[in-house]
């Protein structure tokens, strides 16, 4: 079945340790996007990449860094975790500017 | 700024009754608009989406939505809900030369018996 698969689905992770979200799309969407996701605050954009090879920064970006080597895997990393990246990361991607995102089950990330 | 309001953080309602969710919006241009839903511990679904034309959508699991350009919104409803419904709802704004998205706060929804 065609779609975004994110690994892990979960994780407790100590501060400081270094961490990387994994997201894989099967479907050759040229753009890919990570949200986090806290109560009452909905989804807010961390970085995305309109095309393989480029990236950019969304509005919450600071202590997270992206790659987009190829089109399929959009990688999100947290150099030195801290308490306040405790959250639901969600991968998403979509065709093309406007269309709509398709979006993957989620990381549950804890830290400690 | 361009942003994204869902006035209603909850919503209760019981189940074969109708529901509207509120979205509005504030962008320099007609946006494209969308519907997401999620359930609990799952991503969230597209539900139905806008980009021109007939200002009623329909979407699937018999929602629909009604973009009224002068007052900047674009409300969710279903005629009968169904306890299958209670999750949460999610408006999302964009633009056709951005890829990006901007979301509401979200609304959560609860079916009561």
């Amino acid at each position: 079945i065609a779609g975004i698969t994110q690994a892990p689905t979960s994780q407790i992770l100590a501060a400081g340790r270094r961490m990387t979200l994994r997201c894989t799309q099967d479907m050759r969407h040229n753009a890919m996007y990570w949200y986090r996701q806290d109560l009452g605050l909905g989804l807010r954009l961390i970085h995305y990449s309109n095309t393989a090879g480029t990236t950019g920064k969304g509005e919450v970006p600071d202590g997270y860094s992206v790659s987009r080597a190829n089109t399929d895997d959009f990688p999100l990393t947290l150099a030195s975790a801290v308490p306040s990246q405790t959250s639901v990361y969600f991968c998403a991607s979509s065709s093309e500017g406007g269309q709509p995102q398709h979006f993957g089950d989620g990381t549950r990330l804890s830290i400690l | 700024a361009q942003s994204v309001t869902q006035p209603d953080i909850h919503i209760t309602v019981s189940e074969g009754a109708s529901l509207e969710l509120r979205c509005n919006y504030s962008y320099g241009a007609t946006p494209y608009l969308f519907w997401y839903v999620q359930s609990p511990g799952q991503g969230l679904q597209l539900l139905l989406k806008y980009f021109s034309g007939d200002t009623l959508v329909q979407g699937i699991k018999g929602f629909e939505a009604e973009f009224k350009r002068s007052q900047s919104s674009f409300n969710l409803r279903k005629p009968s809900v169904h306890w299958s419904d209670a999750a949460e709802y999610f408006c999302a704004v964009g633009l056709s030369n951005d890829y990006k998205l901007s979301f509401g706060a979200g609304t959560t929804v609860t079916v009561r018996a």
